[in-house]
């Protein structure tokens, strides 16, 4: 149980288009999911929070007008990369807990962005 | 507020020898302690997890953890290192509530040498 999948595993764009990235919780609800970032051989880096039917919480320093961030339903939240340029290109990884009151994150596969 | 030191950035052993990814932490509260595995352009995979329960803690794939109060210490190890353990090694902290972002170390790469 608990497992998070994403979609695309990888993606190439054009510079100053927009890429979805979704997050799927396959077997369970999750009210509250996680965007990551991490850039080659660093850590991940927490983008914002993505809450389900509410806005989602940003960490500082991360643009919520480039990076939007949908959580329509329980098992599923996307970001949206907008108008993508090569500083885009990254790794970004999603995650939900479960049960809610956990504190332990399950994380999805990851999708490679790159921005050409 | 909470951080996580990881004193190695890259190890490398012998396979079949001794594992040992250091990871030190600061913490207000009586935290939960993690240590999470990434393999090449892969997710996290948890490999073990301390929430005040026992102190030693066993994991999956033979690795083990031991929390260290007096030594705000929560270091990994493993007995015979194999050549499939090659890969990035977090250690990552929260709070008790579980409500605040978890907290990464910057990761110990290790390399499993034949």
């Amino acid at each position: 149980g608990a497992v998070v999948s994403q979609h695309p595993s990888w993606v190439i764009c054009k510079s100053g288009t927009s890429v979805k990235i979704e997050c799927r919780s396959l077997d369970f609800q999750a009210t509250t999911m996680f965007w990551y970032r991490q850039f080659p051989k660093q850590s991940l880096m927490l983008m914002a929070t993505s809450n389900e039917g509410s806005k989602a919480t940003y960490e500082q320093g991360v643009e919520k007008d480039k990076f939007l961030i949908n959580h329509a339903s329980l098992t599923l939240s996307t970001l949206t990369v907008t108008s993508a340029h090569p500083e885009d290109s990254s790794f970004y990884i999603c995650s939900a807990k479960f049960p809610q009151t956990s504190r332990e994150q399950f994380f999805g596969p990851g999708t490679r962005l790159t921005v050409l | 507020a909470q951080s996580v030191t990881q004193l190695d950035s890259h190890v490398s052993v012998s396979e079949g020898t001794p594992v040992l990814l250091r990871c030190n932490y600061s913490s207000s509260y009586s935290p939960s302690l993690f240590w999470y595995v990434q393999h090449p352009n892969k997710g996290l995979q948890l490999l073990l997890k301390y929430t005040s329960a026992a102190t030693l803690v066993k994991g999956i794939n033979g690795f083990e953890a031991e929390f260290k109060k007096s030594e705000t210490s929560f270091h990994l190890t493993k007995p015979s290192a194999h050549m499939s353990d090659a890969a990035e090694y977090f250690c990552v902290v929260s709070d008790p509530s579980g409500n605040t972002p978890l907290v990464f170390g910057k990761g110990t790469r290790l390399s499993v040498i034949a």
